[in-house]
C-alpha cells in the first residue's frame, strides 16, 4: 500500500461543479507537492508545500486553490474547471526541500474528468 | 532549464529478456531519480541515485553524473514490469524535472 493516500480515486464534475482533492501522509513528511498528468505525458509540477506554507505555485490557475490545513493534509479545491483540465492529479511528499531531502513517495493519484 | 531526454521512447520485451532504459540530462545535477509507473497510474520511487551504482533485485541503476547521463537496468523482465519509466533531476529551482519516458511492454 502507498504511503500516501490520496482520495477520491476517479471524480467527475461539470464546469460549474465545485469539488476538491484531498491527499495524507504519516510519514513526517514536510513538503508536498501537487502534480498534473496528461495522457502519455510526464507529471507537471504545480504547487509545493514546505513545513505548511506555500512555496510554489507553477503559474496554475486561480479555478485551482491549494490548501495545507496541516503538515499530513494536502487539499486541491476545484471550481470552474474546463474540460481540458480532465488529467490525473497526483500528489507526493517528501522529508522536506533540501536537495538530499526531497526523494518523493507519490500517491495512486485522483483521475479527473470535466464534462 | 535542465533538458531530461529519455531513450527508447517505446519498448516491447518478451518475457526474460533484459533491457537498458537511458536518461540524459542537459546540466549536472545532485539528484536524479528512476520511477516506475504502472498501468493504474501509481508513481513507484525505483532509485535516488545522484551518482554510482544500486541494486534492488532484478533493477539496478548507474548514473555518470560527470557524462550527464544515468541507466536503468531490467534483467529477467516479467509483465508486471510493463508500464512507463521516468527519470527525474531538480531544474534550477530544486524542483524534480521528468524526462518523457520510456513505455516497456513485456509479453508473456
Amino acid at each position: 500500500d502507498t504511503e500516501v493516500t490520496q482520495t477520491p480515486k476517479h471524480l467527475v464534475m461539470g464546469m460549474t461543479n465545485k469539488k476538491s482533492l484531498k491527499c495524507e501522509q504519516h510519514m513526517g513528511h514536510r513538503a508536498m507537492y501537487w502534480y498534473k498528468q496528461k495522457a502519455k505525458k510526464p507529471p507537471e509540477l504545480m504547487f509545493v508545500y514546505s513545513y505548511e506554507k506555500l512555496s510554489i505555485n507553477e503559474s496554475v490557475p486561480s479555478r485551482f486553490s491549494p490548501e495545507c490545513p496541516n503538515s499530513s493534509l494536502l487539499n486541491l479545491h476545484l471550481h470552474a474547471l474546463q474540460p481540458e483540465d480532465s488529467a490525473l492529479y497526483l500528489c507526493a511528499s517528501s522529508q522536506d526541500l533540501r536537495p538530499r531531502a526531497n526523494v518523493l513517495t507519490f500517491g495512486a493519484g485522483s483521475r479527473l474528468t470535466v464534462l | 532549464g535542465i533538458q531530461v531526454e529519455q531513450s527508447p521512447p517505446d519498448l516491447i520485451l518478451q518475457e526474460g529478456a533484459n533491457s537498458t532504459l537511458r536518461c540524459n540530462f542537459s546540466d549536472s545535477v545532485n539528484n536524479l531519480q528512476w520511477f516506475h509507473q504502472n498501468p493504474w497510474g501509481q508513481l513507484i520511487n525505483l532509485f535516488y541515485i545522484p551518482s554510482g551504482t544500486k541494486q534492488n533485485g532484478r533493477l539496478s541503476a548507474t548514473t555518470v553524473a560527470t557524462e550527464r547521463y544515468s541507466l536503468l537496468y531490467i534483467s529477467s523482465s516479467q509483465t508486471t514490469d510493463s508500464g512507463v519509466y521516468f527519470c527525474a533531476v531538480p531544474n534550477a529551482g530544486n524542483m524534480l524535472t521528468f524526462g518523457g519516458g520510456t513505455r516497456l511492454m513485456v509479453k508473456p
